[in-house]
């Protein structure tokens, strides 16, 4: 069973462009969390999808950011108009079930994203 | 609004040495508390879990203990060794389900 599977692991752009964000979960596993860590910060929360809806989006900047996971695919972070202080590792999460005392987030290896 | 803290941020250590990562958090109404290692450029790799109802986990040369009133957790690495070196980081799962997590202590255990 494969793990969490991120891709690009590094991703480079100017200023002005767009970064898309892909994350594939765990087999079996239908909600998804996307995780933000700053340079000399620790990981912050972004927004948790299940297939097809947002469930939880308060940790999204208002602007140029947007995220989907669709009923086929993996889930998208996309990053509009990307500016410097976008520069950050992003992090995927899955997980089989929703909030219960229970769940467990199983974490991807992350995506770099550099802009210049 | 959750708030998550380590101490210490970064820590050295002779090879074989035991040595204890503190967490704090600032509300007690959690589900349960996760300690990660991350290694430089790599992604986290779950080392604990501990339900709230729990006082403690252990794996191997881990353990890790949660007092949920006080609101705090420690780490426990029994005689280190030079692999360890990485950054640990707690986390805790509170309301709703996303995982709030420290910034981190930097462990490098010297050979």
């Amino acid at each position: 069973n494969a793990g969490v599977m991120q891709n690009p692991r590094h991703l480079v752009r100017r200023r002005g462009q767009e970064a898309r964000l892909r994350c594939s979960p765990m087999k079996g596993h239908s909600h998804v969390y996307w995780y933000r860590q700053l340079p000399e910060e620790g990981l912050k929360f972004m927004v948790y999808l299940q297939k097809e809806n947002i469930i939880d989006e308060s940790g999204m900047p208002k602007e140029r950011f947007s995220a989907e996971f669709p009923k086929e695919g993996p889930s998208i972070l996309r990053i509009q108009q990307v500016v410097r202080g976008d520069s950050a590792a992003y992090f995927c999460a899955s997980s089989p079930m929703g909030p219960t005392a229970k769940n467990i987030q199983y974490f991807g290896a992350g995506t770099r994203l550099s802009v210049l | 609004k959750q708030e998550v803290t380590q101490i210490p941020a970064a820590l050295s250590v002779p090879e074989g040495e035991n040595l204890v990562l503190n967490c704090s958090f600032t509300d007690s109404a959690i589900y349960n508390l996760q300690w990660f290692r991350q290694d430089p450029g790599k992604g986290l790799t779950s080392l604990l879990l501990i339900q709230s109802s729990q006082r403690e986990q252990t794996s191997g040369r881990l353990n890790a203990s949660l007092d949920k009133s006080s609101g705090r957790s420690t780490l426990y690495i029994a005689a280190s060794q030079p692999g360890d070196s990485a950054t640990y980081l707690c986390a805790v799962r509170s309301s709703g389900d996303k995982l709030t997590f420290g910034t981190g202590t930097r462990l490098a255990v010297r050979p």
